[in-house]
Parts: structure tokens; sequence; C-alpha cells
């Protein structure tokens, strides 16, 4: 079956520093890939998308690469801010758009 | 634009107790899903619809029932709740036209059952 892992955290930065946050997939044929991110007491929301192999996903300064011979869509930031604080969830569908497969989640914690 | 919208926001429940989570969206979407989070580990997949009338199992279906009557609304019930039932539970609808899956979600109802 489809399965996601993402880097455990919790990850506490400094404002303006870069951010990575590792996620790796295994999946059958060829999936979509996603970040959604969760800000205290709300729910997900889509922070980008990438739908083959090589596309960019990018949105608010964050980045994401959908590598298929490795396997990952690792999320960066090259300058993080207090706001960005927040839950990082890396996640696939496949031909199914009920279904997604999540990974864990990534705490993000900004410090002035 | 209301989106998918989840009542309650939260509930404390006894052991043995049933309830309905409600769940209602306004985007005309043919997917519908319930997910729970727990501490880490991530969403997990109770139960989903691919449209009026068609529901399936997810990952963690035990102990929860849905229907699908209407393409709006997907209710989750609990038969009889367990302590092993505290969790938020996030309603998500999505299509797959054009839009590649991205599921829209709620802003989720936290339960506890005593």
């Amino acid at each position: 079956g489809n399965s996601v892992t993402q880097m455990e955290g919790p990850v506490t930065l400094s404002e303006e520093a870069f951010l990575t946050i590792n996620c790796t997939y295994t999946a059958t044929g060829y999936p979509s890939l996603f970040w959604y991110v969760q800000y205290p007491g709300e729910g997900l929301q889509l922070l980008l998308k990438a739908t083959k192999a090589d596309d960019k996903g990018s949105n608010k300064g964050f980045e994401a690469t959908y590598r298929k011979e490795t396997t990952s869509f690792h999320l960066e930031k090259g300058s993080v801010q207090v706001s960005d604080s927040a839950v990082y969830f890396c996640a696939l569908s496949g031909t199914n758009a009920g279904k997604s497969t999540f990974g864990d989640g990534t705490t993000l914690t900004v410090k002035p | 634009n209301a989106g998918v919208t989840q009542t309650p926001k939260f509930q404390v429940l006894k052991t043995g107790q049933s309830m309905t989570l409600q769940c209602a969206q306004d985007m005309n979407h043919e997917y519908m899903s319930w997910y729970r989070q727990d501490p880490g580990m991530g969403l997990r997949l109770i139960h989903y619809s691919v449209g009026a009338g068609i529901t399936d199992q997810g990952e963690v279906p035990n102990g929860y029932n849905v229907s699908r009557s209407t393409t709006e609304d997907f209710p989750l019930r609990l038969l009889s709740a367990a302590p092993s039932q505290t969790s938020v539970y996030f309603c998500a609808s999505s299509w797959d036209r054009g839009a590649k899956n991205i599921q829209y979600f709620g802003a989720g109802t936290r339960l506890s059952v005593l």
C-alpha cells in the first residue's frame, strides 16, 4: 500500500533561517504529491502540490520538487518567519480523490 | 465561502454513548472523507465516499458508520463510543477534475470519550 515518511520533529528555527523538511513516499503508479499546513486550532489547508515527476510546487516562498528517482518531495523555504510556525504534512493521492495518505506531520516553531 | 463545515467543534461523551458528527460542503465535490488525527500519527482515513449513495472503508473503520444521501452531507456516526475514539476528527471534500485530488478540510471536531 501507499505510505509517506516525514522527517521527525519538532523543528525549531530562528527567524530568517533556512528550512528543509524531508518527505519520502512509497506508492504504486504515479501519485500526486502535496504539502498541507495546519495552524493551531484549524483544519489542514493546501500549501503546494506537484502532479508529475520533476514538477516543482511553490507557494508563499515554500518549494518542493517531485523526485521520482528518489521518491521524495522535500519542503524548503529560504527564510522562515514567525508566522510560518505550524504543523506541516506531506501527503500523496492516487487515482481515488477521496483517499489521501499522510505523513505523521512535522511541527515547526520559528522564534524571533 | 463556507467550504467544508463541521459541527460540533467540541464534544464530550461517556463510554457507550452514541453520536453523529456532521459534515457539509457547498462546493459540489464528488468525494468526501473522514479522517482522525492522533498525536504523532498524522491523519488516518476512517471512511470515504465517491458520490451520493456510495461509501467505502478506509484504514480505521471499526466503530464508525457513514452514509451519503446527498452530495452535500456526509455524517459520521459513533455507535458506542470508546475511550480509544478520543481524537480530533476532520472531514474533507475533493474532486478529481483538474484539481488533482486536492482535499479541502473542515476545522475539525475535538472529541473526548470518558
